[in-house]
């Protein structure tokens, strides 16, 4: 079936360190977007990655798009306590619905002081 | 510009009742989105609407779901009856076209609990 898979689940990390997570999918996709959802919170857009091999940068965020368009990342340096939230990665292109977004589970962050 | 907007923001319910969920999209978005998100998971598509027409609901429980968007604009969701297993958040979204490249805007989300 159409899946999203997301690696890790759950990150603890000093403020300052880095944090990345990971994103999988079952098969090739036309594009892939970013949400972030603060707890207690709806997912907010961060960013929409859609060519091969693209990265894109946000201030201390980088995302990148594999060659292959079956993979992703999003690497964030120097954490804040601000960027404590869950990230979800959402794939696009899957058969069946032209805008269809497919979640994978999310990212847990935690960021201690 | 005035985001989605859903009501109620909670609900508390129990099992084999009914509730129905509201939800308003940002003005001009074409299209409309209802999301399952249950504690832990990320959102579950469960139905999509282009203007008052629907675009995917393969993963909508039909036996107890049902969703409307009479004219084009508000949409509800009604669970009937309800199950344990239906406690989660119901996230509605819209878009302003219905490409692949097209950025949904959540709405907060109505958190249903069913005891």
């Amino acid at each position: 079936g159409q899946q999203v898979m997301q690696i890790p689940q759950y990150q603890h990390v000093q403020e300052g360190e880095d944090f990345t997570t990971y994103c999988n999918s079952s098969t090739t996709l036309s594009n892939i977007q970013w949400y972030k959802q603060r707890p207690g919170g709806h997912p907010v857009f961060l960013i929409q990655l859609v060519k091969s091999g693209e990265v894109k940068k946000q201030k201390r965020l980088t995302f990148q798009f594999g060659e292959a368009k079956k993979n992703s990342s999003l690497h964030i340096t120097a954490t804040q306590t601000t960027d404590v939230g869950t990230y979800f990665c959402a794939g696009s292109g899957f058969s069946g619905g032209y805008n269809k977004l497919i979640f994978g589970a999310g990212t847990r962050l935690a960021v201690h002081p | 510009e005035a985001g989605v907007a859903q009501s109620p923001r909670y609900k508390i319910i129990e099992k084999r009742q009914s509730v129905a969920f509201w939800c308003n999209p940002i003005s001009g978005h074409a299209t409309l989105y209802w999301y399952q998100q249950i504690l832990g998971q990320g959102p579950k598509l469960l139905i999509q609407f282009q203007n008052n027409g629907v675009v995917d609901d393969s993963q909508l429980p039909k036996d107890r779901f049902s969703a409307e968007r009479l004219k084009g604009v508000d949409s509800t969701l009604k669970i009937q009856p309800a199950k344990l297993e239906d406690s989660a958040v119901y996230l509605c979204a819209s878009s302003l076209v219905r490409t692949s490249t097209d950025t949904q805007y959540f709405g907060p989300g109505t958190r249903l609990t069913v005891l």
